[in-house]
């Protein structure tokens, strides 16, 4: 079965700190891979997303993640975060032979930016 | 104006009570879904339509039925309303091949 898995429920970093934001996943096939960011009370804001070609993807606001196939990952990373990338981020991967047929979501990591 | 429009925002209702929520878009997109997310649960899809005449159901579509009634609209029901359908919920869009846009969504409590 399809599956995404974010081990890090709560990370706190300090701002100006680099972050690493871990997530795996479980699909026989390619997979469409995303991440998105929710801020208090607003949607999901789509960060970045893989599809294909270059492994290393670069995505909004300074956000970046590595497809690895053989770890079956899709890590998101940031050099120097900011106390405004405070908020929720969830993994996903795209199901059913199309990047949009359906999402299969993570749990989501929350993440604290402390001064 | 938002391209993807969630109605209401905020929701309290009693149980055993009918509730519609309700979804339009801006974008021109033919895609559009309902989830619902729980804390520690992440997001969950609910059902999903790709063209006016298509519905299909998601993972947790018992107690929910939806309706499109235009190819921007997309409206879920809960025809009786229950406790644990208390979650924040949320309509997205999309067009074949493309990521997903979300709308703000509604929180809906259920007394």
């Amino acid at each position: 079965a399809q599956s995404v898995t974010q081990p890090d429920i709560h990370i706190t970093v300090s701002e100006g700190a680099s972050l690493e934001l871990r997530c795996n996943y479980s699909y026989g096939a390619t997979p469409y891979l995303f991440w998105y960011v929710q801020s208090p009370g607003q949607g999901l804001q789509l960060l970045l997303k893989y599809f294909s070609g270059d492994t290393l993807v670069q995505g909004i606001k300074g956000f970046e993640a590595e497809f690895k196939r053989s770890q079956s990952s899709f890590n998101l990373r940031k050099p120097s975060v900011h106390w405004s990338d405070a908020a929720e981020y969830f993994c996903a991967v795209g199901v059913n032979g199309g990047a949009t047929n359906k999402l299969i979501f993570g749990t989501g990591t929350l993440l604290a930016v402390q001064p | 104006d938002a391209d993807v429009t969630q109605t209401p925002r905020n929701r309290i209702t009693k149980t055993g009570k009918r509730i519609m929520l309700e979804c339009s878009q801006t974008k021109g997109h033919d895609r559009m879904y309902w989830y619902r997310q729980d804390p520690g649960l992440g997001l969950r899809l609910i059902y999903y339509s790709f063209d006016v005449k298509d519905i299909n159901k998601g993972e947790i579509s018992d107690g929910y039925s939806v309706s499109r009634q235009a190819q921007a609209k997309f409206s879920l029901s809960l025809e009786s309303a229950i406790p644990n359908q208390t979650a924040l919920y949320f309509c997205a869009t999309s067009d074949s091949g493309q990521p997903q846009h979300f709308g703000d969504g509604t929180r809906l409590s259920i007394l």
